[in-house]
């Protein structure tokens, strides 16, 4: 098993320009997540989907957009992006929606520029 | 508002020595409590967690405890390896009967050291 995976591992963009940072598991787990990792904040929940079609907004969404189609893929696009969203960014996954049981795996994450 | 704090950003150990890493929450409905290791370049890796109705859970050289009435917990790793040297996340969650969707909560970090 590979996991979780996220590419790309490094993009630069300008302000205004969009994205879409692509997460994989093969894990058939039903919940996946993207935190992001600032200086001084810990990780904070973007978005989350307890299974394909469902989606909800978490802590910071705003700027984000995610769906998720399939049990394997959960993309977080980037609409325009802005230099407040230079981050690190990891994709999660988990087997069952509820978390406390059954821990997150997390990809290695995404380190994102935004100039 | 920061409902999961980590106040020491970062420890400084010998080998062999305990490290105890500490972490206070805000949220009296947090009632599942975990540690995720994280090294350079990786993602975080989840190492062990409490449940609320526990005061204490033990994995090997990690033990976790939990001070309900202080709103405290804290890991301890005996002994401490080099290898142990990472950043420490300690997160919560409020388990709401099993529809908490695994929304964890964050503290910001503790980076260890262990020197040899």
């Amino acid at each position: 098993n590979a996991g979780v995976t996220q590419t790309p591992k490094f993009q630069v963009l300008k302000t205004g320009q969009s994205m879409t940072l692509q997460c994989a598991q093969d894990m058939n787990h039903e919940y996946m997540s993207w935190y992001r990792q600032d200086p001084g904040m810990g990780l904070r929940l973007i978005h989350y989907s307890v299974g394909a079609g469902i989606t909800d907004q978490g802590e910071v969404p705003n700027g984000y957009n995610v769906s998720r189609s399939t049990t394997e893929d959960f993309p977080l696009r980037l609409l325009s992006a802005a230099p407040s969203q230079t981050s690190v960014y990891f994709c999660a996954s988990s087997l069952n929606r509820y978390g406390g049981g059954s821990p997150l795996h997390f990809g290695n994450g995404t380190r994102l520029t935004v100039t | 508002d920061q409902q999961v704090k980590q106040n020491s950003p970062s420890l400084s150990v010998q080998e062999g020595r305990i490290s105890i890493l500490n972490c206070d929450y805000t949220n009296s409905m947090f009632d599942y409590f975990l540690w995720y290791k994280k090294y350079p370049a990786e993602g975080p890796t989840f190492l062990i967690s409490i449940s609320s109705i526990k005061d204490k859970n033990e994995d090997g050289r990690f033990t976790v405890f939990l001070n309900k009435s202080a709103k405290h917990l804290s890991l301890h790793i005996v002994p401490s390896q080099p290898g142990d040297s990472a950043v420490y996340f300690c997160a919560a969650l409020n388990n709401a009967g099993g529809t908490s969707y695994g929304k964890l909560t964050f503290g910001q970090g503790t980076i260890l050291t262990v020197h040899p």
